[in-house]
Parts: structure tokens; C-alpha cells; sequence
């Protein structure tokens, strides 16, 4: 089916471990995005790529890193996990032409222990 | 840098009112702005976009309008429906640098029957 998915749905981990959220669009969509949601906080904008290959910080970078090896995939990688990073992480996109909207995909509940 | 709020922060009210959401933001270089509906530990569904060209946007019970000038947008929901409960964000999608979506604080809204 056509559409933005994310995986897995919920993670638990423990502090220290390395975990890799994914998400896959069959859009072809250009922009991809991962923001993080937390209470008090609202969505916050981890990293964003503009086509494969081209990735850049947004506002909470730290800690995480992201991959755009291929146009339909943006994995987000948590490379040793603090508690601070328990948190929903949606993935989104949106298409090269400026009057589209921004597609979310349906969140990744992670709780890191 | 582009900040969004939204006002109010929270709303009740009883089935079948009419109501009004507000949103506001500080820069008015945009491209478009986006309403979006949140449930309880769900992703993001959108609901209207409004290009920076338009006034408003209507679907439904659903009609968002556009004042880029003053900066504001309202979602205005018609014989509200205890099914219209949830968070409410606005987001806007900036035409400078690169084109992110910032993101209001939401208005969690909650119909009584």
C-alpha cells in the first residue's frame, strides 16, 4: 500500500544500546523528516534529508544519527540510548512541489529503560 | 525564527457548539500552514492546507482560513461532534532556507455529549 510507514510501533531498551527506528515512503517524496514528540515540548525536529545522500541537523541532533541511502528509506539510529531519549518518534514527507502537504507516519513509542 | 501558538492551550464544550481554534506565528514568509489532528497515542492526521495565496480552505464541517499579513489562522469546526475530540496542531512550512515544518504547542479539545 501506498503511504509512510514506520517500525516497530513500540521499542523498550536499555540505556547504552544501540537502536534503529525505520521508516519507508513509496512516494518517492524528496523530504523526509524525523521529529520527536514530548509532553511540554511539542514535535521537535531531529534530522532532515532533501534527497538521498543529503541529510542535516535539526533542532535536538544529539545523540542520534540518519542515513539516506536510498530515496524511500530514512532510518533514524539511536547510537547509545539515554533515558532522555524516550520520547514518540514520527517520520514525515513531503514532495518536491512547495503546495503539498507533510504526510506523518504513525509513530514509534520508545521507551528506553 | 519562526515561533507558532496556539490559543487556546485546551477547550470543552458541549456536543453541537460551534467553535474556534486559533493559531498565530511571528514570520510570515511561508509557503503554506497546515491544521493537523492528533489522537490519544496516534500519528498525525492531516486535515487542511492552506497555500500562502489562499484566504481559506474548507472540508466538511472543517473551513481553516489564512491571514499571512497579520500572521493568524483559525480552524473553525461547525456542530462540533464528541468524535471531534483530540489535539488540534498548526504548522507552517517555511519558504526561507530550507522549507521545515514548525510546529504550534496543539489545543487539545475535548466535546461533551
Amino acid at each position: 500500500d501506498a503511504g509512510i510507514t514506520q517500525s516497530p510501533r513500540y521499542k523498550i531498551t536499555e540505556t547504552g544500546r544501540q537502536v534503529t527506528l525505520m521508516c519507508h515512503q513509496t512516494w518517492s517524496h524528496s523530504y523526509m523528516f524525523w521529529y520527536r514528540q514530548d509532553l511540554g515540548h511539542g514535535l521537535r525536529l531531529i534530522y532532515y534529508s532533501a534527497a538521498a545522500d543529503i541529510t542535516d541537523k535539526g533542532e535536538v541532533p544529539d545523540g542520534y544519527v540518519v542515513s539516506r541511502s536510498k530515496t524511500e528509506n530514512f532510518p533514524l539510529t539511536l547510537e547509545s540510548a539515554t533515558r532522555s531519549q524516550t520520547s514518540v518518534y514520527f517520520c514525515a514527507s513531503v514532495g518536491d512541489r512547495v503546495n503539498r502537504g507533510y504526510t506523518f507516519g504513525s509513530g514509534t513509542r520508545l521507551t528506553v529503560v | 525564527k519562526q515561533e507558532v501558538t496556539q490559543i487556546p492551550a485546551a477547550l470543552s464544550v458541549p456536543e453541537g457548539e460551534n467553535l474556534v481554534l486559533n493559531c498565530s506565528f511571528t514570520d510570515s514568509a511561508i509557503y503554506n500552514l497546515q491544521w493537523f489532528r492528533q489522537d490519544p497515542g496516534k500519528g498525525l492526521t492531516s486535515l487542511l492546507l492552506i497555500q500562502s495565496s489562499q484566504r481559506e480552505q474548507t472540508s466538511g464541517r472543517l473551513n481553516a482560513s489564512l491571514d499571512k499579513s497579520s500572521g493568524r489562522s483559525t480552524l473553525y469546526i461547525a456542530a462540533s461532534q464528541p468524535g471531534d475530540s483530540a489535539t488540534y496542531l498548526c504548522a507552517v512550512r517555511r519558504n526561507t532556507g530550507f522549507q521545515k515544518l514548525v510546529f504550534g504547542t496543539g489545543t487539545r479539545l475535548l466535546v461533551s455529549p
